[in-house]
């Protein structure tokens, strides 16, 4: 039972437009979200996280939405650039004591186009 | 510093080697794990170091064995792998357990033959 879900496997944006990925989790004990975004053949890097006490989180040009409720979040990127290209990750966790374990999404592979 | 550095960064081993995969940090994260990651597919979980101590085994077969000589070194010790093991794997740390951004290392591709 996948516990954290990318529906989208790929998404192409034009360079300067805005690139929106979305997650959907489960798993209502989960409270931490993150996002990596990983380039072949190297390890994620880790690009913006939020706690389930907020709703929004925003990084230069990087914002995830957080909607409880729904069990959705969502990674912004405005402007999309060439070099965003990229699989992005959506992770989540419980930080409940015993916890550890980062659960991921598939990933979107994301073009962005010139 | 914000880098975790795995060596090496490429593996190929037989069946029948024995060989291991070095993991380094010195961020003062408590926490490290190791992944392994087949292509297309997410990371999946399998070992997880908290304050040095074994905290959770995925329930990864014996021919993996981790090991964390101390709190900026990561080893993973393999031992009769099978071809089916050959994988992109990668190693994590964070500040804490869990709740933390973890910084991953660039990765050991290892090809079993």
């Amino acid at each position: 039972d996948q516990q954290v879900k990318q529906n989208s496997p790929s998404l192409s944006v034009q360079e300067g437009r805005i690139s929106i990925l979305n997650c959907d989790y489960t798993n209502s004990m989960f409270d931490y979200f993150l996002w990596y975004k990983k380039y072949p053949a190297e390890g994620p890097t880790f690009l913006i996280s939020i706690s389930s006490i907020k709703d929004k989180n925003e990084d230069g040009r990087f914002t995830v939405f957080l909607n409880k409720s729904a069990k959705h979040l969502s990674l912004h990127i405005v402007p999309s650039q060439p070099g965003d290209s990229a699989v992005y990750f959506c992770a989540a966790s419980n930080s409940g004591a015993g916890s550890y374990q980062l659960t991921f999404g598939k990933g979107t592979k994301l073009s962005v186009i010139p | 510093d914000t880098e975790v550095t795995q060596t090496p960064k490429h593996l190929v081993m037989g069946m029948t080697n024995k060989k291991s995969l070095k993991c380094e940090q010195h961020m003062g994260h408590r926490a490290m794990y190791w992944y392994k990651q087949k292509a297309k597919k997410p990371p999946e979980l399998m070992f997880v170091y908290s304050y040095e101590k074994l905290s959770i085994n995925e329930s990864v077969p014996s021919r993996f064995s981790p090991e964390c000589p101390n709190s900026s070194l990561l080893n993973l010790h393999l031992h009769a792998l099978q071809p089916e093991d050959s994988a992109l794997y990668l190693c994590a740390s964070s500040q804490e357990a869990g709740r933390t951004e973890a910084f991953f290392g660039q990765g050991t591709r290892l090809t079993v033959v």
